[in-house]
């Protein structure tokens, strides 16, 4: 597709529960980022990707949350043992000149995860 | 701490006149600030950027200021209309990573 694609675009889980998040970049884009907007908040860094590594994870808040690249494009967002204080959404985003040159963003629609 | 705030929750002005959102940084130099609109339930979709050493830059009704003085961007749409009710998100890159504000959500009324 043209954009950055997220899946699933909603989930609904229990506490204690794996999930996995998945985004699907813009083709030849090699920086990739994930963030974490609470309601009403700007988006909170969590992670970035150059390639297939991670450049930057400084952002996530704890060791349940992990993120892959393998290939240097579609990144997986992974969550163990979920909390309600981890509900909300996940955006993704991905780049085609990090850094200093440019860094415009291109977004996804965002994947909104609900922890009962 | 580096950070980067917008000072105003919410901004409510009449159509037709100029809102002025402003974007604050501490504790670093941004080489670029940037400002994304965000509407309801979707993601964030990039507006302007604006680089240390410009003063202003322009597209169509918005114009975008950068103070490296002040530590200080200034966001403004001029002629605002309704269809410009979002909220507004400015962003800073620093070293790996881009950085967002909390938003200021505006609200054009008829």
């Amino acid at each position: 597709g043209a954009g950055v694609s997220q899946t699933p675009s909603n989930k609904v889980t229990e506490k204690g529960k794996y999930v996995e998040l998945r985004c699907d970049p813009i083709s030849g884009h090699t920086a990739l980022y994930w963030y974490r907007q609470s309601l009403g908040q700007g988006p909170e860094f969590l992670i970035y990707f150059q390639g297939t590594g991670a450049a930057d994870d400084s952002g996530l808040p704890n060791d349940r949350f992990f993120a892959v690249r393998p290939e240097g494009s579609v990144s997986t967002l992974k969550i163990q043992r979920t909390e309600r204080g981890d509900s909300a959404v996940y955006l993704c985003a991905s780049s085609l000149t990090p850094g200093l040159q440019s860094g415009e963003l291109f977004f996804g629609e965002g994947s909104r995860l609900t922890v009962l | 701490s580096q950070k980067i705030e917008q000072n105003s929750e919410a901004l409510n002005i009449q159509e037709g006149k100029t809102a002025t959102l402003t974007c604050n940084y501490t504790n670093y130099s941004p080489a670029y600030l940037q400002w994304y609109r965000q509407d309801p339930g979707r993601g964030p979709v990039f507006l302007l950027l604006i680089r240390e050493n410009e003063k202003e830059k322009r597209k169509e009704r918005l114009k975008v200021t950068f103070d490296t003085t002040l530590k200080q961007s200034l966001f403004h749409i001029t002629a605002s209309q309704p269809a410009d009710s979002a909220t507004y998100l400015c962003a800073s890159y620093n070293n790996n990573d881009m950085r967002f504000g909390a938003g200021t959500r505006l609200t054009v009324k008829p």
